[in-house]
C-alpha cells in the first residue's frame, strides 16, 4: 500500500500568513494526488486535483504542487474561514490512501 | 449542481447489517466511478470501495473485504454498500464521494456499531 505523510500534524498561523503544508508519498504516484479542506461536524471538500489543478470554484489562494513523492498545499494569504483540517489523498493505485491531516489553528 | 446523498445509517448491535444508499443528481453518474470512504469519530478519513462506472471493477479495503459489498444501479442513479457483520470498529460517518480523485463528497451518514 502506498503510505502518504503529511506534515505538520498541526500548526498555528494568524490571519494574513502564507502557509505549506506537504505530504509525502511512500512510492512514487506522479501527479495523483488531490487535496480537501475539512471542517469540524461537515463533509470535506475538494480544492486541489492532480496535484495543481484547482477544483471550480476554489479561490485562487489556494495552491499546489510537486510529482512523484513530494507534494505542497499552500494557502497564500490565510483567512478566518481557512481555519480547518487539510487532507491529501494519492489515487495512482488501490487502495486508496489519505494522509494523516494537517490542523490549522488560529494563533 | 453535483449531489450526492446519503441514507440507510443508523444504530445497529455488533453482528448486524445495514444497507446505506447515495442518491446522486446534478451529473451523468453512469459515466464516473464511485467510493465509500469513512471517518470514525475523532479520526482521519479512511477508504473503504470503488466500484467503476460500469462496476466491471470493484476494491475493498482489507479491513471490509468480505464483509461489505458495494454495488450501483446506473438506471436510478445510486450507489449502495451493504455491511454485514458490523464491529464497533466499523463506527462512523460514512460518505459517498465521486471519482477516484475525488472531486466531490455527499454530507455523510452516521453509522454507529454498538450493544
Amino acid at each position: 500500500d502506498i503510505q502518504m505523510t503529511q506534515s505538520p500534524s498541526s500548526l498555528s498561523a494568524s490571519v494574513g500568513d502564507r502557509v505549506t503544508i506537504t505530504c509525502r508519498a511512500s512510492q512514487g504516484i506522479g501527479n495523483h494526488l488531490v487535496w480537501f479542506q475539512q471542517k469540524p461536524g461537515k463533509a470535506p471538500k475538494s480544492l486541489i486535483y492532480a496535484a495543481s489543478s484547482l477544483q471550480s470554484g476554489v479561490p485562487s489562494k489556494f495552491s499546489g504542487s510537486g510529482s512523484g513523492t513530494d507534494f505542497t498545499l499552500t494557502i497564500s494569504s490565510l483567512q478566518p474561514e481557512d481555519f480547518a483540517t487539510y487532507y491529501c489523498q494519492q489515487y495512482s493505485r488501490y487502495p486508496l490512501t489519505f494522509g494523516g491531516g494537517t490542523k490549522v489553528e488560529i494563533k | 449542481e453535483v449531489q450526492l446523498v446519503e441514507s440507510g445509517g443508523g444504530l445497529v448491535k455488533p453482528g448486524g447489517s445495514l444497507r446505506l444508499s447515495c442518491a446522486a443528481s446534478g451529473f451523468t453518474f453512469g459515466g464516473y466511478n464511485m467510493n465509500w470512504v469513512r471517518q470514525a469519530p475523532g479520526k482521519g478519513l479512511e477508504w473503504v470501495s470503488s466500484i467503476s462506472s460500469s462496476s466491471s471493477s470493484i476494491y475493498y479495503a482489507d479491513s471490509v473485504r468480505g464483509r461489505f459489498t458495494i454495488s450501483r444501479d446506473n438506471a436510478k442513479n445510486s450507489l449502495y454498500l451493504q455491511m454485514n457483520s458490523l464491529g464497533v470498529e466499523d463506527t462512523a460517518v460514512y460518505y459517498c464521494a465521486r471519482e477516484t480523485g475525488i472531486s466531490y463528497w455527499g454530507q455523510g451518514t452516521l453509522v454507529t456499531v454498538s450493544s
